[in-house]
């Protein structure tokens, strides 16, 4: 079974400042999706950023980008020029590559990142 | 924007009371689930469902929980005798239909459910 590992229960930053926040995850499948997803106070899930494994080139969205490492199944955040409203628990999740079916998302048990002035 | 949404945001039951979580998902969406995420942990898979079938349970989806989707446009949660364990935000999440390519999931607002 897939698991997904974050290590780090809280993390903080500075407004304006650069974090990464890291995950690692365990498979024996070769195409796979991973995902980052934020959870606001509210406890609505938000896509973040999301990065298919037969890419080598790794995604960016706007002030967020991931390192992605297939050969050491690491998949870190990096939220640049951080901001109040990035405030947030962050979910990194894991997603098996089918096509046609329903397949679940797991999640790893999540980084609390704390944004202050 | 097309949204998932959940009805009602907090249910509360006493225990052994059957409850029902409604979903409406996104219209042209074929691929339906439910999350749970018991306060302070992490979020863990119920069930999928395609095609008017479960595709997939996790072993918290036990035969006291249920799926439907009566209508063509609700997805519901049902959970039969409600369990102090039972306490939990519960995620609907619907996908659309595309072979071979990535399928996003997306979240509804959630209905917290809180078993006295």
């Amino acid at each position: 079974a897939q698991t997904v590992t974050q290590s780090q229960p809280e993390m903080s930053v500075q407004e304006a400042e650069t974090v990464t926040l890291s995950c690692t995850y365990d498979t024996s499948e070769s195409d796979y999706y991973l995902f980052w997803y934020k959870q606001p106070p509210s406890r609505q899930m938000i896509l973040v950023i999301r990065q298919e494994a037969y890419k080598q080139q790794n995604a960016t969205e706007n002030r967020f980008s991931v390192n992605f490492q297939k050969a050491a199944k690491s998949f870190s955040l990096k939220i640049s020029d951080s901001q109040l409203g990035d405030a947030a628990m962050y979910f990194c999740a894991y997603r098996d590559y089918y096509t046609g079916t329903a397949s679940k998302l797991t999640f790893g048990t999540g980084t609390r990142l704390q944004v202050t002035l | 924007e097309p949204e998932v949404t959940q009805t009602p945001s907090h249910q509360v039951t006493q225990m052994g009371q059957e409850v029902i979580l409604r979903c409406v998902p996104i219209s042209n969406h074929l691929y339906f689930y439910w999350y749970r995420q018991i306060l302070g942990q992490k979020v863990e898979f119920l069930v999928s469902f395609y095609n008017n079938e479960i595709s997939e349970k996790s072993e918290i989806f036990d035969d006291q929980f249920s799926v439907e989707r009566p209508d063509g446009s609700n997805f519901t949660l049902k959970i039969r005798s409600t369990k102090l364990e039972d306490s939990a935000m519960y995620f609907c999440a619907s996908s659309p239909k595309q072979f071979g390519k990535y399928n996003e999931q997306f979240f509804g607002p959630g209905t917290r459910l809180t078993v006295l």
